[in-house]
């Protein structure tokens, strides 16, 4: 029973180019969530969707990012013309029931680098 | 005002002696309190989780709610190298998302 899957582990992007990061939560699991963590910080909110539903966004930054969790296939966070203060470790966590009620469940990380 | 404080630590504890983590939280409306462990360069993982004042113990691990004061612990009793870690303590107010702390960094001393 895999856990929740995420891609790439490390991915280096320059300013202004696109960085695309992709998760695939636990078998079964409906509610997709995405973190940011910066070094020596705690992790902070940023989206929470269901299947084709973004729930709430109101973490996520009003311009440049966005996030999707499509009928079929993994969920993605989308950040354009990436600035250096993106840098940082993106979490997805996933839960069978919304957070309030169940565990949450976290991949790995992307490990995002802005040079 | 953060919405989950930690203190950073590091907090340095000899093999076999208990550690006690603390978190406090700004929201008297939070509902349900959570510890997770994170080892550098990994994903955290839940180690207990809260809803009711007073104490919730699972192995080694305790967990302590008071929510006049707005205060979390988790106490670990016979503390083991393989605990040295960050532990974030998270908060759910709504009922969609944890707020997290910054996390209080733990070495336990063989």
């Amino acid at each position: 029973n895999a856990g929740v899957m995420q891609n790439p582990r490390h991915l280096v992007r320059r300013r202004g180019q696109e960085a695309r990061l992709r998760c695939s939560p636990m078998k079964g699991h409906s509610h997709v969530y995405w973190y940011r963590q910066l070094p020596e910080e705690g992790l902070k909110f940023m989206v929470y969707l269901q299947k084709e539903n973004i729930i709430d966004e109101s973490g996520m930054p009003k311009e440049r990012f966005s996030a999707e969790f499509p009928k079929e296939g993994p969920s993605i966070l989308r950040i354009q013309q990436v600035v250096r203060g993106d840098s940082a470790a993106y979490f997805c966590a996933s839960s069978s029931v919304p957070a309030n009620t169940g565990e949450l469940f976290f991949g790995e990380g992307s490990r995002l680098t802005v040079l | 005002q953060k919405e989950v404080e930690q203190n950073s630590g590091p907090l340095s504890v000899p093999e076999g002696a208990i550690a006690s983590l603390n978190c406090t939280y700004s929201d008297r409306g939070s509902q349900s309190f959570f510890w997770y462990r994170q080892y550098s360069g990994k994903s955290p993982e839940l180690i207990m989780f809260i809803y009711s004042n007073g104490d919730k113990e699972d192995g080694r691990f305790t967990a302590q709610l008071n929510k006049a004061s707005q205060y979390v612990s988790l106490l670990i009793r016979d503390s083991q190298p393989s605990d040295s870690a960050t532990y974030l303590c998270a908060v759910n107010r709504n009922f969609n998302k944890f707020y997290f702390g910054s996390g209080t960094k733990l070495n336990v001393k063989p």
